[in-house]
């Protein structure tokens, strides 16, 4: 399962945009990246998901280079509620014996403030 | 609100005791996730199951130990508690045992929070 590596924290004002880098360099070719978001106390939430170049919702914008080794987070115009963990996973898409043990990663504590 | 519900949300218990925690996933999800987070730590993995069988393990101690009956509802449970046991455990349902992406995400309950005293 792809190691991946993030920020443990950001500080930003609210208006402007935020992005959050994660990296995996042993993604493998059938993993997919998502991004999830946490609020203290609550389970975490789906924000994004992708495999190559980009996805936009109405949320989020997620970027995924051609080595696919890294992806970015990309929150426009945060707000003081978007002050939560944030959470970089590389899942594989197959169906194995095994199972998937989804593991996430340390986090990326985003503080906004006025 | 995610459609999976854990019981109890809270819970205060005594060294060398022993606690079970519930979990109902959403509907038509098959698979359930495991997952401990102590105070100011990252999600770990304890334990995946799908529709009934064990999946994948992660770092659970032998202490506890899990299972998912044929409603699909899945328990947790930890004995021989100790103060280190104390954090937030969070159970998650996906459609498939894969997980992400073809089902598009995990859905998180909103967590037990269990101290152990």
């Amino acid at each position: 399962l792809a190691k991946t590596t993030q920020p443990i924290s950001m500080d930003s004002y609210e208006g402007q945009e935020v992005n959050i880098t994660c990296s995996h360099n042993n993604i493998a070719t059938n993993d997919y990246i998502t991004w999830y978001q946490q609020f203290p106390s609550q389970g975490p939430r789906f924000i994004i998901q992708g495999y190559k170049t980009k996805v936009t919702n109405e949320v989020a914008s997620l970027f995924i280079p051609a080595d696919r080794k890294s992806s970015t987070l990309s929150l426009p115009r945060v707000s003081l509620s978007d002050t939560a963990v944030y959470y970089c996973l590389v899942a594989p898409t197959e169906v194995t014996g095994g199972g998937n043990k989804l593991t996430f990663g340390t986090g990326t504590q985003l503080k906004v403030e006025l | 609100d995610s459609g999976v519900t854990q019981t109890p949300k809270h819970l205060i218990t005594a060294t060398g005791q022993r606690v079970t925690l519930r979990c109902s996933p959403r509907s038509g999800d098959l698979s359930v996730y495991w997952y401990q987070q102590s105070l100011d730590q990252g999600l770990q993995f304890l334990i995946q199951y799908y529709n009934g069988e064990e999946r994948a393990k992660g770092n659970i101690l032998e202490r506890f130990s899990a299972q998912q009956f044929p409603d699909l509802h899945s328990e947790l449970n930890l004995s021989s508690l100790e103060l280190g046991d104390s954090a937030l455990y969070f159970c998650a349902s996906s459609v498939e045992a894969g997980g992400p992406p073809s089902s598009g995400e995990l859905f998180f309950g909103e967590g037990s929070r269990l101290t152990v005293l």
